[in-house]
């Protein structure tokens, strides 16, 4: 069956340094997005690419940036971490023809 | 720009009890708009979306262009319906998908 994956699962990491938060799917979508996930303000989106070597910014890409070098993969690169990246990460990738998003199980970063 | 406003982030409604989880949003173009739920450790996933007017898991929910809303509704609240659920629009030739802040369900027994 065709899916989104995301790893790892779970990170903790240290103020500075640098993390990537992989994205893998297999259902072929063009459109992929990234999202973080905080109380008080749901999903927001960091990056998205609607396909490869198109990569946008979102509404919170600050100290984020990502690249699409195929089809499946999305990695979201946290350049120098910081305590307010704390946070739950989704990626998902969207079926074309009705808009639906997929999403993976989510990334959850604590950044210390 | 666009925006989409879940005005409770938590709801608390008896077993049996009808429910409505409100959503407005604000778009000057003509909108697509969603409601995504996230059960407890499960993924994110679509729950309906306002052009296919179907009914799902007995939710159900209207395009208000008047009011600019599209709440969801289930007449007879499940324990299982307990979950995170998220207002979505869909804007613009970019097809860009904004989510709102999220209402935490709650059905007691």
């Amino acid at each position: 069956d065709a899916e989104i994956t995301q790893s790892p699962r779970h990170k903790i990491t240290e103020t500075g340094r640098q993390v990537t938060l992989a994205c893998h799917q297999t259902w072929n979508h063009n459109n992929m997005f990234w999202y973080r996930q905080d109380l008080g303000h749901g999903l927001r989106l960091i990056h998205y690419s609607y396909g490869v070597q198109d990569t946008n910014k979102g509404e919170v890409s600050d100290g984020y940036s990502v690249s699409r070098s195929n089809t499946e993969d999305l990695p979201l690169t946290l350049e120098s971490a910081a305590s307010s990246q704390t946070s739950v990460y989704f990626c998902a990738s969207r079926e074309t023809a009705t808009g639906e998003l997929f999403f993976g199980e989510g990334s959850r970063l604590t950044v210390l | 720009a666009q925006r989409v406003t879940q005005p409770e982030k938590l709801l608390s409604v008896f077993k049996g009890a009808p429910v409505e989880l409100k959503c407005n949003y604000s778009y000057s173009g003509s909108p697509e708009l969603f409601w995504y739920v996230q059960y407890s450790r499960q993924r994110l996933q679509l729950l309906l979306r306002h052009i296919s007017r179907e009914s799902i898991k007995g939710f159900t929910a209207d395009l208000n262009k008047g009011e600019t809303s599209f709440h969801l509704k289930k007449p007879f609240a499940q324990e299982e319906d307990s979950a995170m659920y998220y207002c979505a629009l869909m804007s613009g030739s970019a097809r860009q998908l904004t989510f709102g802040s999220g209402t935490q369900l709650t059905v007691l027994p």
